[in-house]
């Protein structure tokens, strides 16, 4: 167990509609990333916050936008959903925003669009 | 940006056997290497990682090799073991603070 906690599991949802994806780092990590994993693109970097703050941004789509709050629990929000936002979404937390630090995974959320 | 490349895709090996993954990466400016092992229906498990200062790091049974000049990285795994059978994953880390690049993965079966 990785100590980060992410919710819901699975994720059936119709072409667009709106989902948020929860995520709550392990106890003591500031920093929160939001990956995307699918068969053709593997795993790709979305988003990462630092203590509240948006840290560095990869290719998350403008439909896409995510929060820190102050718990330090993230939100990511995915609007105008398509067929081809179907995809694992995993957060992973580390200490600090330092580039050598260790990132931790979550399970993920399965989000399918019907 | 950075691009980290995998091989081989697929693996199989029997159970005692030694298996060795490769990546290469683009950035000459990454400064840190980790490994990754996925199970079916469970998020990626940080297995081993190395920095750019040292040039080998070992964990009982898992090892990994940096060779910055090459920019090339490996994963060895000894005595292989059924439960090690699993989707791996390597990835790099450079400038953008803490954006991981991930290899493409690969498929380690171990065969008892």
């Amino acid at each position: 167990d990785s100590g980060v906690t992410q919710t819901p599991k699975h994720l059936i949802t119709a072409t667009g509609q709106r989902v948020t994806l929860r995520c709550s780092p392990r106890s003591g990590d500031l920093s929160v990333y939001w990956y995307q994993q699918s068969l053709d693109q593997g795993l790709q970097f979305l988003i990462q916050y630092y203590n509240g703050e948006e840290r560095a941004k990869g290719n998350i789509l403008e439909r896409f936008s995510a929060q820190q709050f102050p718990d330090l629990h993230s939100e990511l929000n995915l609007s105008s959903l398509e067929l081809g936002d179907s995809a694992l979404y995993f957060c992973a937390s580390s200490v600090g925003a330092a580039s050598n630090q260790p990132q931790h995974f979550g399970d993920g959320t399965r989000l399918s669009i019907l | 940006g950075e691009n980290v490349e995998q091989h081989p895709s697929t693996l199989s090996v029997q159970e005692g056997d030694s298996a060795v993954i490769k990546c290469t990466y683009s950035d000459s400016a990454s400064n840190y290497f980790p490994w990754y092992k996925q199970e079916l229906g469970k998020g990626p498990q940080l297995i081993i990682d190395i920095r750019s200062n040292v040039g080998e790091k070992k964990d009982q049974r898992i090892a990994v090799t940096l060779n910055k000049t090459a920019k090339h990285f490996s994963l060895h795994i000894t005595e292989t073991q059924p439960e090690d059978s699993a989707v791996y994953f390597c990835a790099a880390r450079g400038t953008s603070y803490g954006k991981l690049t991930f290899g493409q993965g690969t498929i380690l079966t171990v065969h008892p």
